[in-house]
């Protein structure tokens, strides 16, 4: 079956660095999205990674692995606006997206 | 971002009820999506349109009617829903479905809440 993990929830501190790792299984692979989702708003577009190797944009980088199974959204100098869910997706052989159920991402001052 | 806009941003209905959703995109997208967003659940995708033609229904009830008029335009159409269709609806737009690497946009939501 097609599956995304990611962590439930997590928890850092403004100015700290935070790491929110997904593994996918998907029929077939056709790259891997992170999406923003603050509370009671649209998911917004954060990144696409279909080639191995880490992209960065800004305070925020996101990693594929291909080998694996397996991504990371890296978010630097953190702030209370990042307060969100983060929504993993993986697109399948169909360009399908399989999503999470998302990593609530708290920030504390 | 107003590129997808959804109306209501909140309904609740009863179970006999008939209601309909809208989603405008002035994005200029072919492709239209409609997915169910449940409390700590994954995205469930609903209805896929493509120029107009709908190319997926992930074994929806018949209680949700899908409605595409044109490619700007996405409705959903309700009746006698359930309890359990409390939910947020999104509605998102992308260039066209599939091809790799193109993101979806996705409006603010229906909060529905059926008593």
């Amino acid at each position: 079956g097609q599956n995304i993990d990611q962590p439930t929830e997590m928890t850092a501190t403004e100015g700290a660095i935070v790491q929110i790792n997904c593994t996918y299984q998907t029929s077939g692979f056709n790259g891997l999205f992170w999406y923003q989702q603050h509370a009671g708003e649209a998911p917004t577009f954060l990144s696409y990674n279909v080639l191995d190797g880490l992209e960065e944009k800004g305070r925020f980088s996101s990693f594929l692995s291909r080998s694996k199974g397996y991504s990371y959204l890296l978010l630097k100098e953190l702030q209370m606006k990042d307060s969100a869910s983060y929504l993993c997706a993986g697109s399948d052989s169909n360009y399908q997206l399989i999503w999470g159920a998302g990593t609530k991402l708290i920030i504390k001052p | 971002e107003t590129g997808v806009t959804q109306t209501p941003r909140h309904l609740v209905m009863g179970m006999t009820n008939k209601k309909s959703l809208k989603c405008e995109q002035h994005l200029g997208h072919n492709a239209m999506y409609w997915y169910k967003q449940s409390a700590k659940k994954p995205l469930e995708l609903m209805f896929v349109y493509n120029f107009k033609e709908q190319t997926e229904n992930n074994s929806v009830p018949s209680r949700f009617s899908p409605e595409c008029p044109n490619s700007s335009h996405l409705f959903l159409h309700l009746h006698t829903l359930q309890p359990e269709d409390s939910a947020l609806y999104l509605c998102a737009s992308s260039q066209d479905e599939g091809g790799g690497g193109q993101p979806q946009h996705f409006g603010d939501g229906t909060r529905l809440s059926i008593l």
